[in-house]
């Protein structure tokens, strides 16, 4: 199975604030690879997917790079409705893998 | 607009089983295959497996292969989770989550699954 290692696990940050999370595979997605965001007690939202492409309806305030093994999701300015917890997710084999998640909170 | 109604929660004593059901509406249902995902207290996601909507294939991660079975009825555009020998850490919710490329982009609400003796 393809490891995800995110991190980090938790994360601190001011309203404006850019943020910044990143995502290890145990082997080569090439680009396969997607973002999720969970609000507590909510079912997870896809943001997005191949690495870098925004889901219809995201703010463009969220974006993704990379591939081969190295991703990062940035939010670039931080807004009080984002506090949630954050997932990356490998599509390029089965099984599907999550990374760990990273919970953002509000400084 | 897309909708996965799930069915609600469910307590089950170990040893025994659970079926789960994901209605699909908003969407032709044979379009597009159906995961299922996993998240116990605190825990990351974990996928279970997922029905290919068209012709009824299914795959399923190694952990719950023999365990876990993946149906549907295509008449009435639901699929279903059913997993048996419960365990107490088996206590979880499950999602269901509508596929496009491995991309999971319609889920369930979810489905509070609690074993307990």
């Amino acid at each position: 199975d393809i490891q995800m290692t995110q991190s980090p696990s938790s994360l601190s940050a001011s309203v404006g604030d850019r943020v910044t999370i990143t995502c290890q595979a145990s082997q080569d997605i090439s680009n396969y690879l997607n973002w999720y965001q969970q609000k507590p007690g909510k079912a997870p939202k896809l943001l997005i997917y191949d690495a870098s492409t925004l889901e219809t309806g995201v703010p463009s305030r969220f974006s993704g790079s990379g591939s081969g093994t190295d991703f990062t999701f940035t939010i670039s300015s931080l807004q009080p409705e984002d506090i949630a917890t954050y997932y990356c997710q490998q599509c390029d084999n089965f099984p599907l893998t999550f990374g760990g998640g990273t919970k953002v909170e509000i400084k | 607009q897309v909708q996965l109604v799930q069915s609600g929660t469910e307590v089950k004593k170990p040893g025994a089983s659970v079926k789960v059901s994901c209605k699909a509406s908003g969407y032709t249902f044979t379009s597009y295959s159906m995961h299922w995902v996993r998240q116990a207290p605190g825990q990351r996601l974990e996928w279970m497996g997922w029905i290919n909507t068209a012709n009824g294939n299914t795959k399923y991660s190694q952990k719950f292969q023999g365990r876990v079975t993946i149906t549907m009825d295509t008449s009435a555009s639901t699929a279903y989770m059913e997993m048996s020998s419960l365990r107490s850490d088996d206590t979880a919710v499950y999602y269901c989550a509508k596929d496009v490329q491995y991309q999971l982009d319609y889920w369930g609400r979810g489905t509070l699954v609690t074993v307990s003796s």
